[in-house]
């Protein structure tokens, strides 16, 4: 089945500086890719659409500025956490559409910033 | 505004009893509609999904879902749990963007 991998699974970064997190579709190409934070014990939280060769839609309440979205090809979606700070350290989630119009989610990047 | 909602925050069954977890969507039309299991501190995993047609959709694992539009609901259903069954568990829908509307989820556990 179509697999969503997200790299790196664990980052620690200090706080004030930039992380990256890779969000691909293995075996499929995404021209939508959707971009998730999920606090721990709570649901998950739209953040902002990745749209292939264009920018970023992101939801209300999300900084387009802190939160840096690239989706440079079909298969690559970037977010990038730019001087990151304790609040934001969290569970990062992507997903993917595939065929049938099913989503399919990465396994999550676990960001925590001291 | 589409919106899911999940009553139940926390439920606890016996292994080998039944399960039927709530999902209550809001949504002018009829929404897609997707149940995903979370084991802690990993990705989501398709259970199952509702598109349109038969209203009761088969997924893996043994897990089934009936969507029923009179009640606005896309309750998960299993006729016998096990203990790798514990988990959170989250509906989902989407209005056809591909953007999806969780609920807060529902945590499983499961005594032996």
């Amino acid at each position: 089945g179509a697999v969503v991998s997200q790299h790196p699974s664990w980052v620690i970064c200090k706080s004030g500086t930039s992380v990256k997190i890779e969000c691909r579709s293995l075996d499929f190409q995404a021209t939508t890719m959707f971009w998730y934070r999920q606090f721990p014990k709570q649901s998950l939280m739209l953040m902002a659409t990745s749209n292939e060769g264009s920018k970023a839609t992101y939801e209300q309440g999300v900084e387009k500025d802190k939160f840096l979205i690239n989706h440079a090809s079909l298969t690559l979606s970037t977010l990038t956490v730019t001087s990151a700070h304790p609040e934001d350290s969290s569970f990062y989630i992507c997903s993917a559409k595939g065929e049938g119009n099913t989503i399919y989610f990465g396994e999550g990047s676990w960001l925590t910033v001291v | 505004a589409q919106s899911v909602t999940q009553p139940d925050i926390h439920i606890t069954v016996s292994e080998g009893a039944s399960l039927e977890l709530r999902c209550n969507y809001s949504y002018g039309a009829t929404p897609y509609l997707f149940w995903y299991v979370q084991s802690p501190g990993q990705g989501l995993q398709l259970l199952l999904k509702y598109f349109s047609g038969d209203t009761l959709v088969q997924g893996i694992k043994g897990f089934e879902a009936e969507f029923k539009r009179s009640q606005s609901s896309f309750n998960l259903r299993k006729p016998s749990v096990h203990w790798s069954d514990a988990a959170e568990y989250f509906c989902a829908s989407s209005g056809g963007y591909n953007k999806l509307i969780f609920g807060a989820g529902t945590r499983l556990a499961v005594h032996p």
